[in-house]
């Protein structure tokens, strides 16, 4: 197995501009999850899904943040526009139906923004 | 609300000590799972064990062990002689079963654990 996959590994971008995270999470996993770290929060939830479901987004920080899953092989985390304080790395995982297995995290993506 | 608490921040051992990270949590289920999870130097989180609340017995996987009281609401991980490779930051996390939510992991902060040869 190829475990949770991500790309981009890096990411710089200016601000304003749109950017867009990508995850491919372990096949046959049925909650996939979107993490954020930061030195000042550490980690930190923004939203996770059920069966390509939304279940919680809470912890989305603000409108500019969005994320899909159309399928259940892929989902998308997105910012638009983005601003420097949204520079981090951000994590997806993933998890079997089991759900209190342990989550199965991605390499992530470090997400900076000038 | 959950809760997970890792009081050290930042731990220095030499190689071959044996070296405890303290994990305290609160939570207000009955039910409940934790999780140390280590993050090397490469940024990926690893997982490296789950407990769940009915089971207090102590764990131990080779060098690692892991002592979980219901009592003191603690789930401390022990390294015995300690190398360099385990230099990383370690976090524990919190997971409820409450109807309706799914296991959330809440993180503590971590700690940075360095290993000098």
């Amino acid at each position: 197995d190829a475990g949770v996959i991500q790309s981009p590994r890096h990411e710089v971008t200016e601000m304003g501009q749109e950017v867009t995270l990508r995850c491919k999470p372990i096949s046959g996993h049925d909650y996939l999850f979107w993490y954020r770290q930061t030195m000042m929060r550490g980690l930190e939830l923004l939203i996770y899904f059920n069966n390509n479901v939304p279940i919680d987004d809470s912890g989305m920080p603000e409108d500019r943040f969005s994320a899909k899953m159309p399928n259940a092989s892929f989902s998308t985390l997105k910012i638009q526009p983005s601003e420097p304080r949204d520079s981090a790395v951000y994590f997806c995982a993933s998890s079997p139906r089991d759900r209190n297995y342990g989550y199965t995290f991605g390499s992530g993506t470090r997400l900076t923004v000038v | 609300a959950q809760k997970v608490t890792q009081a050290q921040t930042e731990i220095s051992v030499v190689e071959k000590e044996d070296v405890t990270l303290d994990c305290v949590y609160e939570t207000r289920d009955t039910t409940y799972y934790l999780f140390w999870y280590k993050q090397p130097p490469s940024g990926e989180l690893v997982f490296l064990i789950r407990r769940n609340s009915f089971d207090e017995q102590n764990e131990i996987s080779g060098r690692y062990s892991w002592n979980f009281q219901k009592s003191t609401s603690s789930f401390n991980f022990t390294i015995t002689a300690s190398q360099v490779v385990d230099s990383a930051v370690y976090f524990c996390a919190l997971s409820d079963l409450r109807t309706g939510a799914n296991s959330k992991l809440t993180f503590g902060k971590g700690i940075t654990l360095s290993v000098r040869p």
